[in-house]
């Protein structure tokens, strides 16, 4: 069965820490993206990548970066973690002939 | 640019009622429409998705969704609702099958005994 795996179910880090979210897919997809999902607000896109090396912003990129340098891993990175990116963090990928984005579980990230 | 409507915030259904998710969306050609299921504290599961060709898709556990054009809509359907089937119900578009998405705000689901 295809996986879309992020590394935390559950993360609590401090305000001001470097904050890395991972996520790995198995299945050769080229296409990943990362959305942060809030209440009320449904899900935003963060980055997305079409490629080991590319990334482009999204529709919220500020505050974030994220790096692609494996075809299978995309990484979410909070350089300056703050209170208002407390939130759940939804990975996706979805292949060149596939049909449908396969997500993670979802990590849930609070800053404190 | 896309954007997706979904006008019901909370919908509240008896179990073995039917059910319609109203989706409205927002895009100058053919669009790439999908509809995502999230149960508490877990990630999206794809529902069904229309890309092209009959407009009445089926998808999983039962749901069907129409495309209609002409009212920039594709709403889901269920002919009799389960209390598993309690969630809360994403609908999306994209320009592309393998582009980023633009979701609606999410419907939630409620289904009473």
């Amino acid at each position: 069965d295809v996986k879309v795996t992020q590394s935390s179910r559950y993360l609590v880090k401090r305000t001001g820490e470097k904050v890395f979210l991972e996520c790995v897919q198995d299945m050769d997809h080229e296409n990943m993206f990362w959305y942060r999902q809030d209440p009320g607000l449904g899900l935003r896109l963060i980055y997305f990548s079409y490629d080991v090396k590319m990334k482009e912003k999204g529709d919220i990129p500020e505050g974030y970066s994220v790096s692609r340098e494996k075809k299978e891993r995309f990484s979410l990175i909070l350089e300056s973690a703050s209170t208002n990116q407390t939130s759940m963090y939804l990975c996706a990928s979805v292949g060149g002939g596939s049909r449908g984005y396969t997500f993670g579980s979802g990590t849930r990230l609070t800053v404190v | 640019a896309q954007s997706v409507t979904q006008p019901d915030i909370h919908i509240t259904v008896s179990e073995g009622a039917s059910l319609e998710l109203r989706c409205n969306y927002s895009y100058g050609a053919t669009p790439y429409l999908f509809w995502y299921v999230q149960s508490p504290g877990q990630g999206l599961q794809l529902l069904l998705k229309y890309f092209s060709g009959d407009t009445l898709v089926q998808g999983i556990k039962g749901f069907e969704a129409e495309f209609k054009r002409s009212q920039s809509s594709f709403n889901l359907r269920k002919p009799s609702v389960h209390w598993s089937d309690a969630a809360e119900y994403f609908c999306a578009v994209g320009a592309n099958s393998g582009y980023a998405l633009n979701f609606g705000k999410g419907t939630s689901l409620l289904v009473t005994p």
